[in-house]
């Protein structure tokens, strides 16, 4: 399995440009999530998803979209760039709940390196 | 906010047991106590979860207290490449959102 993957690894922005960040997993994973790390900070969660069709906004939504048509893939898209964006971007999947196991450990991607200039 | 509280840094010397300590007095009673580690640049790694027991596995040990309100993460013969943010996470049954800290920078020194 390839487990959770991330492209692109790094992408710089104009203030106003759109782009999509791509997360994929092979694991048959019900639930996904994107988090963004600033410098020096914890993760912050943006939007989740608990299975194909389901979405939800996080902790720090604005700016962000996000859709789930398969199980496979969860895309961010930022609308419109901004400075306050750049960041470093982890997708994660777990198991859903109920599934037979209460352990939801969650898989984490390599992360997207995004600077908006 | 995060609910568990850490120091921010701690060292250790290669080949001694890393004891990372972690605070959570507002726990309930359904919420686990998780860690995970973030090696630099690399997104966060699962480490060890557990409920009240004490728990472990082939990377580390999770002592819980019995009142629960706080725990600590051993990681029995660090190595260098320990060195690691390392998070205490608590979290509900179902509840698959994670929220963390700043955590503890590990740092394993030779």
């Amino acid at each position: 399995n390839a487990g959770v993957t991330q492209t692109p690894k790094f992408q710089v922005l104009k203030t106003g440009q759109s782009m999509t960040l791509q997360c994929a997993q092979d694991m048959n994973h019900e639930y996904m999530s994107w988090y963004r790390q600033d410098p020096g900070m914890g993760l912050r969660l943006i939007h989740y998803s608990v299975g194909a069709g389901i979405t939800d906004q996080g902790e720090v939504p604005n700016g962000y979209n996000v859709s789930r048509s398969t199980t496979e893939d969860f895309p961010l898209r930022l609308l419109s760039a901004a400075p306050s964006q750049t960041s470093v971007y982890f997708c994660a999947s777990s198991y859903r709940a109920g599934r037979g196991t209460d352990t939801y450990e969650q898989y984490f991607g390599p992360g997207t390196r995004l600077t908006v200039t | 906010d995060a609910k568990t509280t850490q120091p921010p840094s701690m060292d250790c010397a290669e080949g001694r047991a890393a004891n990372l300590p972690c605070n959570h007095s507002t726990i309930s009673g359904n919420e686990y106590v998780y860690w995970y580690r973030q090696i630099h640049s690399q997104g966060p790694q699962y480490i060890i979860h557990g409920l009240k027991n004490n728990e472990t596995n082939e990377m580390a040990s999770l002592i819980i207290t019995e009142d629960r309100k706080s725990s600590t993460l051993i990681l029995p013969h660090a190595t260098l490449r320990d060195t690691a943010v390392y998070y205490c996470i608590e979290r509900g049954g179902s509840n698959y959102k994670l929220t963390f800290g700043k955590g503890t920078l590990l740092t394993v020194n030779p």
